[in-house]
């Protein structure tokens, strides 16, 4: 069965601390995104990846960076979280060559106090 | 650019009764359309995409979604919903002429509640 695991489900960090999420796919999927996902907005983009040490900002990049450094794996960084970062945080992973379709991991639920 | 469009927050249904889920899309080409669902403190899971062809998509679980271009619709639907049914509902649109790389965009979501 194929996979997108996000390694911690639920944090809870304080103010300045700094953050890493990862997200790792078994697919073979050349492009990866990280999502936030809050009520009524629906899903933002903060970066994505095609390719290794490759990556492009989205939609709200700013607060975020991220790395990629195996096919495999996608982190994303808060430098220094802040409460506005509290939210649902989705990993996704697709094929550049299909329809778009994505895979989603389960969800980093971050809570910064 | 490419835009999504659910109008209701909230979708109440009995159980036993049709649903219906509204989406609208706007894209200056043709599009690609999904639909996903998503459990409480879950990721999204795929339910259907509209690729080309029938303007009937059948998915997961006993859905089906109604491609309807002149309205630039893709409307959810269940004949027959079920309490399980209750979660968060997304759709989403990629136009054709973009590469997948630059992702789908999503609407707002939809909070379906089935009542026993």
């Amino acid at each position: 069965d194929v996979k997108v695991t996000q390694s911690s489900r639920y944090l809870v960090k304080r103010t300045g601390e700094k953050v890493f999420l990862e997200c790792v796919q078994d697919m073979d999927h050349e492009n990866m995104f990280w999502y936030r996902q809050d009520p009524g907005l629906g899903l933002r983009l903060i970066y994505f990846s095609y390719d290794v040490k490759m990556k492009e900002k989205g939609d709200i990049p700013e607060g975020y960076s991220v790395s990629r450094e195996k096919k495999e794996r996608f982190s994303l960084i808060l430098e220094s979280a802040s409460t506005n970062q509290t939210s649902m945080y989705l990993c996704a992973s697709n094929k550049p060559d299909g329809t778009g379709e994505l895979f989603f991991g389960e969800g980093s639920r971050l809570t910064v106090l | 650019a490419q835009s999504v469009a659910q109008p209701e927050d909230q979708v109440n249904v009995a159980e036993g009764n049709p649903l219906t889920v509204k989406c609208t899309y706007s894209v200056s080409g043709n599009p690609y359309l999904f639909w996903y669902v998503q459990y409480p403190n879950r990721g999204l899971q795929f339910l259907l995409k509209y690729i080309t062809g029938d303007n009937l998509v059948k998915g997961s679980y006993g859905f089906e979604a109604e491609f309807n271009k002149s309205q630039t619709s893709f409307h959810l639907k269940k004949p027959s919903a079920l309490v399980s049914d209750s979660a968060l509902y997304f759709c989403a649109v990629r136009d054709r002429g973009q590469g997948s790389a630059r992702q789908l965009t999503f609407g707002s979501g939809t909070q379906l509640t089935v009542l026993p």
